[in-house]
Parts: structure tokens; sequence; C-alpha cells
């Protein structure tokens, strides 16, 4: 069975601290998508990144990085120098391919950026 | 904005009514899936529509029951309504097809409290 587990169920930090959102994933596909969203207050999921199972290289967008590591079937996300703006409830998602697509989510991690 | 839109964005119901929300789904899109997402929890995958045929069903009861329409917008119906239906409900389009796995977008959802 597929299952996404976000460990950290909140989390609170200084701004301009560095943070790291941890994702644990379980899936006997080979083949699969992961994801992360950002869910601010208003509610509406909003879309990160998208990585497939063959592509393990970290990527970095701006303030937001992201290590994907099959041994260990983790997929976190690091937010460097967080903003208050940051604050937020962060989902980890799990897609298998084929079918319906579906996505498994995490019950997320909420993030308080202190000013 | 991803240009999904959901209606209404609030609904008050009472045990055993009916309601029907409805999504609009990206310029381009052909599949629409709904979510539920109850307080402090991931959302849950409900269907998911594809060209007008349901295509995948998450472990909801047959109360739960929905519409694609030509031009890919979408409503999701719950008969019988329960206290434990009051959740937001999240509406994702994508764009499906062979070889094609998209991500998906999603709208603002709509938030129901059943009394």
């Amino acid at each position: 069975a597929q299952k996404v587990t976000q460990a950290q169920t909140e989390i609170s930090v200084v701004e301009k601290e560095d943070v790291t959102l941890d994702c644990v994933y379980e899936t006997r596909d080979t083949t699969y998508y992961l994801f992360w969203y950002k869910q601010p207050p208003s509610g509406e999921l909003v879309f990160l990144i998208r990585r497939n199972s063959f592509d393990e290289q970290n990527e970095i967008s701006g303030r937001y990085s992201w290590n994907f590591q099959k041994s260990t079937s983790s997929f976190n996300f690091t937010i460097t120098a967080s903003q208050v703006v940051d604050s937020a409830v962060y989902f980890c998602a799990l897609s298998e391919v084929g079918g319906t697509y579906k996505y498994i989510f995490g019950t997320g991690t909420r993030l308080k950026v202190l000013a | 904005e991803t240009g999904v839109t959901q209606s209404p964005t609030h609904l008050i119901k009472t045990r055993g009514q009916q309601v029907t929300l409805r999504c609009s789904s990206q310029s381009g899109h052909n599949t629409v899936s709904w979510y539920q997402q109850a307080l402090g929890q991931g959302p849950q995958f409900i269907f998911q529509y594809y060209r007008e045929e349901e295509n995948g069903r998450g472990n909801f009861p047959p109360r739960f029951s929905g519409l694609q329409f030509p031009n890919y917008s979408s409503e999701l119906n719950v008969n019988a309504l329960e206290l434990d239906d009051s959740a937001l409900y999240l509406c994702a389009s994508s764009l499906s097809g062979a070889g094609v796995t998209d991500t998906q977008y999603f709208g603002p959802g709509t938030r129901l409290t059943v009394l």
C-alpha cells in the first residue's frame, strides 16, 4: 500500500532561520511521482514541485530546495532564510503512475515563521 | 492562481440534506479529481473524472457521486449528509492522456459544515 508520512506536525522558527520539512513515503511501484504543496490559511493548495522516481537530482528554486533519496524513501524540503510569508501547512504527496494518478497526501506540517 | 474555480465558497447544511459542489477546471485540462480534507488532516481522494467518465474512486460510500460535463467542469454530490462530512472539499484539474501525467492544480475549495 502507498503511504506518506510527515512526522513533524508543527515547526516554529524565527525569521531568517533555515528549516527542513521531512517526508517519508512507501510504495511498491518502481515508477511514481512525488510532490510538495503549500496550503496557506486561505485553503488553496499551491503546487511547489513534482519529482519522478527516476530523477534523484536535488533541485533548488530560490530559497526552496528539495532532497530526494530513494535509498531512504525520503523527499525532504528545505526553506533557506525563512520569511513570515512562508507560514503555512506544507503537504508531501505521492502519485501512482497509470490508472487514476490519485494523490496520497501526508498529514502535513504546519510551519510558523516568527518575526 | 491556477484558474480552477469552485463554488460555493462556504456552505452550511443540516444532517440528512443533500449538497452539490461545483468546479470549473483550468483551460485545456480534461481531468477533474475531488478530495475531502478534514480539519487537521491531509486531503483524501474521493474520485476522478476523465472525459465525463469516473476514472477511479477512493474509499468513500456511494452517497458521494459526481459528474463531469462536456466542458470538463464537474460536480460533486453528497446525499444524506452526516456530521463527519464537514470538511474542505478540494477540486483539482489536470491533463491526462496517453503517456501524459500532468500535475494536479487545485482550486480554493468549498468548506462544508454539517449541523
